[in-house]
């Protein structure tokens, strides 16, 4: 009974490249988070969504960040020409319904801009 | 929208005694109010939630109280070892319309000296 998965676990981008951080969640669970953890920091939100739809997005910048959950695959998180700020642990998590509970975390996916 | 905050940002104790960790929540419509472990490099886990409908919750060394009228909540952990050593994260979830969103503390670096 796998738990949520991400990939890559560890990511070098350079300044301007792109990063994509992917996310398959709990067998059963339709509801996907991302948060994102600085060093010695809190979690923080970014989106979150459920399949095919963007349920909230408020955590998100405006600019070069998106997030996607299609019909078939993984979450995608998607950085565009990174800057050095974005170096950080990106954590997604998963849970079965829209009713508060627990929310499963992967093991995170640690974005180094060079 | 919803602030947390968390308080210490660091305890030390000896082995064998108690650590108490404290939140505060801003939005009374929080119901439900997780506390989340997280070793070094590894994803945060539950270890502990109480929902508002419930005053304290125990689970063998570790208690929950939530006090909604003051708007705060307590990890407690009796009998500490040295594995409980960790990043504690205390999060508040509020319902915004068909989305839920957990907030979380800054965290609570906890060290057991043995």
């Amino acid at each position: 009974n796998a738990g949520v998965m991400q990939n890559p676990r560890h990511l070098v981008r350079r300044r301007g490249q792109e990063a994509r951080l992917r996310c398959s969640p709990m067998k059963g669970h339709s509801h996907v988070y991302w948060y994102r953890q600085l060093p010695e920091e809190g979690l923080k939100f970014m989106v979150y969504l459920q399949k095919e739809n963007i349920i909230d997005e408020s955590g998100m910048p405006k600019e070069r960040f998106s997030a996607e959950f299609p019909k078939e695959g993984p979450s995608i998180l998607r950085i565009q020409q990174v800057v050095r700020g974005d170096s950080a642990a990106y954590f997604c998590a998963s849970s079965p319904g829209r009713e508060a509970g627990e929310l499963f975390f992967g093991e995170g996916s640690r974005l180094t801009v060079l | 929208g919803e602030n947390v905050e968390q308080h210490p940002s660091t305890l030390s104790v000896q082995e064998g005694d108690s650590a108490v960790i404290k939140c505060t929540y801003s939005d009374s419509a929080s119901n439900y109010f997780p506390w989340y472990k997280q070793e070094l490099g590894k994803r945060p886990q539950l270890i502990i939630d109480i929902r508002s409908n419930v005053g304290e919750k125990k689970d063998q060394r570790i208690a929950v109280t939530l006090n909604k009228t003051a708007k705060h909540f307590s990890l407690h952990i009796t009998e500490t070892q040295p594995e409980d050593s960790a990043v504690y994260f205390c999060a508040a979830s509020i319902p915004r319309g068909s989305a839920r969103q957990l907030t979380f503390g800054s965290g609570t670096q906890l060290t057991v000296l043995p």
